[in-house]
């Protein structure tokens, strides 16, 4: 069955940066679209970035745009997250989907935390 | 883009019928036919339950459907059972560099 892995959360300071890492199995990973989505504690759900099984059509959401980056290795099945210049609104539990660009989210990861604090 | 607008909470009693709303504009609900449904249970991951605005995916009961019209789409469950008590959330495709936008989630309690 799908299995999406999220590693690489932890506590940051703010205007730091952070990799997020998602291991992927069980479906053919180089043929599937994925995204990041976070949560807020508390709160409720947003988009933060898509790239194609290509990797070469990424979307980002105004929030994020210029400060994360979303990439993928699809020899290692592994998708990517880099968030740059952190804020404390950064804080929050960040999931990775296999998902299509019109953004049905069928599969969804367990979530990795992101806490953003001095 | 700003979020879809659901109300923050519905409740039912076991065996009846609620309706969730979710109202968007002519760019995001109203645009297109991808809206989706999802259930989030506390400390889980949301799970998919209605994809392009009434379909549901393998595996998901038919007590849940979901329907649109104008720039207001909607979630329906049927025969209501404890397990339903969750958060609901609504997202809908929007075609700008902004892919998609969610609601702001409703909390079901099954009384």
């Amino acid at each position: 069955q799908v299995q999406l892995v999220e590693s690489g959360g932890g506590v940051v300071q703010p205007g730091r940066s952070l990799r997020l890492s998602c291991a992927a199995s069980g479906f053919t990973f180089s043929r599937h679209g994925m995204h990041w989505v976070r949560q807020a504690p508390g709160k409720g759900l947003e988009w933060v970035a898509f790239i194609s099984y290509g990797g070469f059509d990424k979307d980002y959401a105004d929030s994020v745009k210029g400060r994360f980056n979303i990439s993928r290795d699809n020899s290692k099945n592994m998708l990517y997250l880099q968030v740059t210049s952190l804020r404390a609104e950064d804080t929050a539990v960040y999931y990775c989907v296999e998902g299509t660009i019109s953004g049905r989210f069928d599969n969804w990861g367990q979530g990795t935390l992101v806490t953003v604090s001095s | 883009q700003s979020g879809l607008t659901q109300p923050a909470s519905v409740s039912g009693s076991p065996g009846q019928s609620i309706t969730i709303s979710c109202s968007g504009t002519s760019s995001d609900v109203g645009g297109y036919d991808y809206v989706c449904w999802y259930q989030q249970h506390p400390g889980k991951a949301p799970k998919l339950m209605v994809y392009d605005v009434s379909n549901r995916p393998s595996g998901v009961s038919n007590r849940f459907s979901g329907s649109k019209s104008g720039n207001t789409a909607s979630l329906t469950i049927s025969g209501l059972q404890a397990e339903d008590e969750a958060d609901y959330y609504c997202s809908s495709y929007t075609g700008s560099t902004t892919l998609v936008v969610f609601g702001g989630g409703t909390k079901l309690t099954v009384l």
